[in-house]
């Protein structure tokens, strides 16, 4: 079967750094998404790994490992306006997306 | 340029009772998707259409409908609900099937309670 794993809630404090994990096994792979969701509202595209490696934007980082079916989100200078959950979801050998339980990212002051 | 929209955003139906949720997109995309999130799952797709006339099942298709007689709606019917449909429900869009880093758009969601 199709699995994605990532823990369902952390805690950081505002202006730290949080490391956001995702393991997945999935029949193929054509890429893998991190996804921000905030309580109520739609999911919004953050960032989008194919090859090994780290894709910076802004604040934001995504890694990803095909061989260790592994990927992580990296979030920097933390703000309050961060506190949300956070979905992986890889593309499959079908291009349909399989999606993870998502992580609730909690920010304090 | 108002992206995916929803209607209703919000609704309660009693055990038996059908409804059919819209979904529309200004985006010009081929492809749309129905979703439902639940607490601690992820979202699972439901049924999707890769153009105007054309639907497909997805993971999770039983006791659902759709139809796609436009391109720029999608219709998700229920025809006699369950309070195992009770759920948030998502559509997304996009402009193709997946290419490279193409991503979906999502609608607001759609609360549904079945009682």
């Amino acid at each position: 079967g199709q699995n994605i794993d990532q823990p369902t809630e952390m805690t950081a404090t505002e202006g730290a750094i949080v490391q956001i994990n995702c393991t997945y096994q999935t029949s193929g792979f054509n890429g893998l998404f991190w996804y921000q969701q905030h309580a109520g509202e739609a999911p919004t595209f953050l960032s989008y790994n194919v090859l090994d490696g780290l894709e910076e934007k802004g604040r934001f980082s995504s890694f990803l490992s095909r061989s260790k079916g592994y990927s992580y989100l990296l979030l920097k200078e933390l703000q309050m306006k961060d506190s949300a959950s956070y979905l992986c979801a890889v593309r499959d050998s079908n291009y349909q997306l399989i999606w993870g339980a998502g992580t609730k990212l909690i920010i304090k002051p | 340029n108002a992206g995916v929209t929803q209607t209703p955003k919000f609704r309660v139906l009693k055990t038996g009772q059908s409804m059919t949720l819209l979904c529309a997109q200004d985006m010009n995309h081929e492809y749309m998707y129905w979703y439902r999130q639940d607490p601690g799952m992820g979202l699972r797709l439901i049924h999707y259409s890769v153009g105007e006339g054309t639907t497909a099942k997805g993971e999770v298709p039983d006791g659902y409908n759709v139809s796609r007689l436009k391109k720029q709606n999608f219709l998700l019917g229920l025809e006699s609900a369950a309070p195992s449909q009770t759920s948030v429900y998502f559509c997304a869009s996009s402009f193709s099937g997946g290419a490279g880093s193409e991503t979906q758009y999502f609608g607001p969601g759609t609360r549904l309670l079945v009682l």
